[in-house]
């Protein structure tokens, strides 16, 4: 089955603790992103990878690190989580950028106390 | 401030009602117009994404219309059932990046 998977699904944590949420597709997609989505602000993009080795940041990059060493995974990195950071996580993947519908993974709820 | 505005925020119909909402982006830079239909804790899916000028696209009972050179973009709902109570997100990418920028979405409820 063609899909974006996310994990963990859930997690709660405490400032500074340093956490990896993993974002895998198996559509052979070029293109993948991070968003994420809180009340009154719909969905803000983090980071996104036109192809291996090629990240760029998006409208709000501060806080978090991106990798892309293999096509399929796309792990979204808080070296050192705040408060501000709690939210939820979507990660996408597209055949190419631009002009090609998004594949949204299930969501990663993160609550940083 | 989003760049890309939806309206209205939200929307209560009786099932049977034809709807409709407004996605509202800047014109300049234009490449592309998406929408994506999310349901409560599921993740957005994709209706349509549109480039041209004048693109009009039809999926069952929605269909969307796109006007890039006053930056606006149609979505309507023939015969509102239940299951299309969902947020429905417009997003747009520019020339000017690789980014793609969302709407704060319209939130719809058909009453049965």
């Amino acid at each position: 089955e063609a899909q974006v998977t996310q994990n963990p699904r859930y997690l709660i944590t405490v400032t500074g603790k340093k956490l990896t949420v993993t974002c895998s597709q198996n559509m052979n997609h070029e293109y993948m992103s991070w968003y994420r989505q809180d009340p009154g602000l719909g969905l803000r993009q983090i980071y996104y990878s036109m192809n291996v080795e090629v990240t760029d940041k998006g409208d709000v990059p501060e806080g978090y690190k991106v990798s892309r060493k293999e096509k399929r995974n796309f792990p979204l990195i808080l070296e050192s989580p705040s408060p501000n950071q709690t939210s939820l996580y979507f990660c996408a993947s597209s055949f190419r950028h631009r002009n090609n519908e998004q594949f949204f993974g299930p969501g990663t709820r993160l609550t940083v106390l | 401030i989003l760049n890309v505005e939806q309206s209205p925020q939200s929307l209560h119909v009786q099932e049977g009602d034809s709807t409709n909402f407004t996605c509202s982006f800047p014109s300049s830079n234009f490449y592309a117009l998406h929408w994506y239909r999310w349901e409560t804790a599921k993740s957005p899916e994709a209706l349509f994404v549109m480039t041209l000028n004048g693109d009009e696209k039809k999926k069952g009972r929605i269909s969307a219309t796109l006007n890039t050179k006053e930056g606006y973009s149609y979505l309507y709902i023939k015969g509102s059932q239940p299951e299309d109570s969902a947020t429905y997100l417009c997003a747009e990418n520019n020339n000017a990046g690789n980014m793609l920028t969302f709407g704060g979405g319209t939130r719809l409820m058909v009453k049965p």
